[in-house]
């Protein structure tokens, strides 16, 4: 049973570029959520995707956009990328909008 | 509102246990435990559901004190391998589906 893919695994950009980041969920799963994770902090929702509507939003700027596709899997694209972007960027899926989320290994972006 | 957790940082020998408490300002629904490894993804240990709902994992349980909105992980006879960070994420009435993270607390098991 697959779990949660992301690719890629690493990214260097520079500041102003944009940058698009995917997700394959777990079997069974219909829902994709996003995260931020800076160093030494918790992970940071950014928003949520189901039957491929945001549904959910954090505390993010507009640059920061998403969609989700027909088999569940979703892209996070960054525009305008700043040096405060540099993070690991988690995607967690789940069964629906309310249970257990499962995250992939990440993709680290630096933005230099 | 971010939940706090607390101890922020425990060393344990082998064999010791040790309790992480979360605690949140707003009314819950749901408290997830994850744990996180250096340079790895969060991984998922456990959710509780329901207020004074206790759940067990290995050695590793957790109870969910609904009134007082905490929660607390209780690891059991340590071993090297639950050295981690730890995250306690919370997800409350109203809200369809982020959850809301911690700032973890780390452990470290030593032999």
């Amino acid at each position: 049973d697959a779990g949660v893919t992301q690719s890629p695994t690493h990214l260097i950009k520079t500041r102003g570029q944009q940058v698009t980041l995917r997700c394959s969920p777990k079997s069974g799963h219909d829902t994709v959520s996003w995260y931020q994770q800076a160093l030494g902090q918790g992970p940071q929702f950014i928003f949520q995707y189901y039957e491929e509507e945001e549904r959910q939003r954090g505390n993010f700027p507009d640059r920061f956009s998403g969609h989700q596709f027909p088999n569940y899997s979703s892209e996070l694209n960054v525009n305008a990328l700043l040096l405060g972007d540099s993070a690991l960027y988690l995607c967690a899926s789940s069964e629906g909008l309310l249970y257990e989320q499962y995250f992939g290994p990440g993709t680290r972006l630096t933005v230099t | 509102q971010q939940p706090v957790q607390s101890p922020q940082a425990v060393i344990l020998r082998e064999g010791e246990d040790a309790v992480i408490n979360c605690s949140s300002s707003k009314a819950l629904y749901s408290v997830h435990w994850y744990r996180q490894k250096h340079g790895e993804a969060p991984v998922f240990l456990m959710i509780l559901l329901k207020g004074g709902e206790q759940k067990g994992h290995e050695k590793i349980s957790a109870s969910f004190n609904e009134k007082k909105q905490q929660s607390s992980l209780y690891l059991t006879a340590s071993q090297l391998s639950y050295s981690g960070t730890y995250f306690c994420g919370t997800r409350d009435r109203g809200s369809q589906g982020n959850l809301i993270f911690g700032k973890g607390t780390k452990l470290s098991v030593k032999p």
